[in-house]
């Protein structure tokens, strides 16, 4: 079943750590987001893919970095964790008609 | 630039009663509009959208361009209406970011 996945859902981490938040998608879709969202508030882009090879920042400044090899695929990376990064991350592609579908979430809580 | 405004972070009904949650729009051009809705714990989706003109679960929205409103309105609210709701805008031809409004947390009372 077409889809779009995402892990860990949960991530609690130290101060200073490395991590890597994974996005992937079976639904054929060239267009790629990522999002930041505190639970019950507004969503903030900050990065975003319309293909292979193609990565922007969104609207939002971010700290993270994100890569594009595959098309099924949109790793976020922080290179160095930190409280203020504590919030929900949300993976989401682009269908035909401009409709976006979400992933399940990462809750990325950094101590 | 684009914008989407939500007045109301909050609303909260009656089972039974109708419900109306406002989207207002900023955009010179034709939109693309649509509502998304969080349930409680579960995944952001895609509730309807003004090009197909469906109703999703009772839910109907109606593009008045003239008044640059996108409203969600359904006629009997039930309980598990209850969820986060996100109006949102793509400007459509090669710009393909949504904007999205601040969302209306509904709760709908038994």
């Amino acid at each position: 079943e077409a889809d779009i996945y995402q892990t860990p859902r949960y991530l609690v981490i130290g101060t200073g750590k490395k991590i890597t938040l994974e996005c992937s998608q079976t639904m054929g879709h060239d267009k790629m987001y990522w999002y930041q969202q505190d639970p019950g508030m507004e969503l903030h882009l900050i990065h975003y893919s319309y293909g292979v090879n193609s990565t922007e920042k969104g609207d939002l400044s971010s700290e993270s970095t994100v890569s594009r090899i595959r098309t099924e695929h949109f790793p976020l990376t922080l290179e160095s964790a930190r409280p203020s990064h504590t919030s929900q991350y949300l993976c989401a592609s682009m269908g035909l008609s401009y409709e976006q579908y979400f992933g399940p979430g990462t809750r990325l809580t950094v101590t | 630039a684009q914008r989407v405004t939500q007045p109301e972070k909050l609303l909260s009904v009656f089972k039974g009663a109708p419900v109306e949650l406002k989207c207002n729009y900023s955009y010179s051009g034709s939109p693309e509009l649509f509502w998304y809705v969080q349930y409680s714990r579960q995944r952001l989706q895609l509730l309807l959208r003004h090009i197909s003109r469906e109703s999703i679960k009772g839910f109907t929205a109606d593009l008045n361009k003239g008044e640059t409103s996108f409203h969600l309105k359904k006629p009997f609210a039930q309980e598990e209406d209850s969820a986060m709701y996100y109006c949102a805008l793509s400007s459509g031809g090669s710009n393909y970011k949504l904007t999205f409004g601040k969302g209306t947390l509904l709760t709908v009372n038994p």
